[in-house]
């Protein structure tokens, strides 16, 4: 079955590095997923990683997939206030499948 | 349209009132998705349609809950005898089915308040 889990919330301090974790239990899914919704907004989509890669790296973004032990990870380099946001992981077993979203992590940066 | 239109933003209603939430997909786009979110919590799926069909739609949470697509475009989502614990932010998603670019885009939610 699908079921998407992450903690609730990280607080950093600016400059750090950031790591959001995320398991997931549909080991088929092909597609992964990393959305933000800032306060107020709707989500963007960050990044995504197809299955058949281990790494994906975008400027301050890096996500790593573990396909045996099904856990996503989003480390966030340099972190920065504007980064504050609620951060979800999402899956999605093909193109035709349903998308299934986490419960969100909080990410609070501090100066 | 440029993205996901939603409609109403914002909408307050009575309890026990009956309420439609609209939602404009991207053109061309063939599946659509409604989520709930509820204040502090995470996304809940409610229903997916694939064209005019909806594969999935385990998340409604009751009867009371329905939704259509036509044209393979415009959704509404009704809820009737609207209860306080409808209040939520109700969003809508689209993505294209095939090709390498499966990313999901969000509208801006309706954010329904039952009084």
């Amino acid at each position: 079955g699908e079921d998407v889990e992450q903690s609730l919330f990280l607080s950093v301090r600016e400059g750090d590095s950031s790591v959001i974790n995320c398991t997931y239990t549909d080991s088929s899914s092909t597609y992964l997923y990393w959305y933000k919704q800032e306060p107020g907004a709707g989500l963007q989509l960050l990044t995504y990683i197809f299955s058949n890669m281990d790494m994906k790296q975008d400027q301050r973004l890096t996500v790593l997939l573990n396909k045996k032990d099904k856990h996503l990870s989003l480390r966030i380099a340099d972190t920065q206030t504007g980064d504050s946001a609620i951060y979800f992981c999402a899956e999605r077993p093909g193109a035709n499948s349903k998308l299934t979203f986490g419960k969100g992590i909080t990410l609070s940066v501090r100066p | 349209g440029a993205g996901v239109s939603q409609s109403p933003s914002n909408k307050v209603t009575e309890k026990g009132k009956d309420v439609e939430l609209r939602c404009d997909p991207i053109s061309g786009h063939t599946a659509l998705y409604w989520y709930r979110q509820s204040l502090g919590q995470g996304l809940e799926f409610l229903i997916y349609f694939q064209g005019n069909s909806a594969p999935d739609k385990s998340g409604l949470p009751s009867d009371r809950f329905s939704a259509e697509r036509t044209g393979g475009s415009v959704s509404t989502l009704t809820i009737q005898r609207t209860q306080q614990e409808d209040s939520a932010v109700y969003l809508c998603a689209s993505t294209p089915v095939v090709g390498r670019n499966t990313e999901a885009f969000f509208g801006q939610g309706t954010r329904l308040t039952v009084v």
